[in-house]
């Protein structure tokens, strides 16, 4: 157990629907980072989180959103699925600063059929 | 994002050591040297991050040249568990756009033989 938790572990969705992924940092961490991890494009960034404000953006779709709430787990909402979101989401945290190592959950595996 | 290069892949033997390297020759002064592992359908690992100084863990050292343009992770005795992806990594604490985010490669895929 890393002390990141990432929930559910697995979704089955149908195209066009709309999901939601859960993070809790490890305890302590005020930073989330969100990755998708697909076969063709290894591990992308997609956005952190610092305290509850956005802090940078990655190669995030519109159709992405996340938020850091004050309790600081993290939601990453995907809508208006498409096939090509079928990867692996990953959440990872850092403590202030984040200039120690990163600490990454066991990610979520979503499948859009 | 500055951009490190590392093979594709290499291979070892069982208890043998691992010389794993990576070139960085557009790291900038604030850009700390990160190493992550990723064992199949598993998150990420840390293993281990440094300056400027070479640095040891329980899992593996670092070895940074002097002129920091390269770096080599060193696992000093290989086993069956450490065959992964090895991700090197550069990391800005400058607080430039790229400020947070660790921006993976393709690392190098390890293969331990019994």
């Amino acid at each position: 157990d890393s002390g990141v938790t990432q929930t559910p572990k697995h979704l089955i969705t149908a195209t066009g629907q709309r999901v939601t992924l859960r993070c809790s940092p490890r305890s302590g961490d005020l930073s989330v980072y969100w990755y998708q991890q697909s076969l063709d494009q290894g591990l992308q960034f997609l956005i952190q989180y610092y305290n509850g404000e956005e802090r940078a953006k990655g190669n995030i779709l519109e159709r992405f959103s996340a938020q850091q709430f004050p309790d600081l787990h993290s939601e990453l909402n995907l809508s208006s699925l498409e096939l090509g979101d079928s990867a692996l989401y990953f959440c990872a945290s850092s403590a202030q600063g984040g200039r120690g190592g990163y600490t990454f959950g066991s990610g979520t595996r979503l499948t859009v059929v | 994002d500055a951009k490190t290069t590392q093979p594709n892949s290499m291979e070892s033997n069982e208890e043998e050591p691992v010389h794993l390297p990576c070139n960085h020759s557009t790291i900038s002064g604030t850009d700390y040297i990160h190493w992550y592992r990723q064992l199949p359908s598993q998150g990420p690992e840390y293993v281990i991050h440094g300056l400027t100084s070479n640095v040891n863990n329980r899992m593996a050292s670092l070895a940074i040249a002097e002129d920091r343009k390269s770096s080599t992770l060193i696992l000093h005795r290989a086993t069956l568990r450490d065959a992964a992806v090895y991700y090197c990594i550069l990391r800005d604490v400058g607080g430039g756009t790229s400020y947070g985010k660790l921006t993976f490669g393709q690392g190098t895929i390890l293969t331990v033989h019994p």
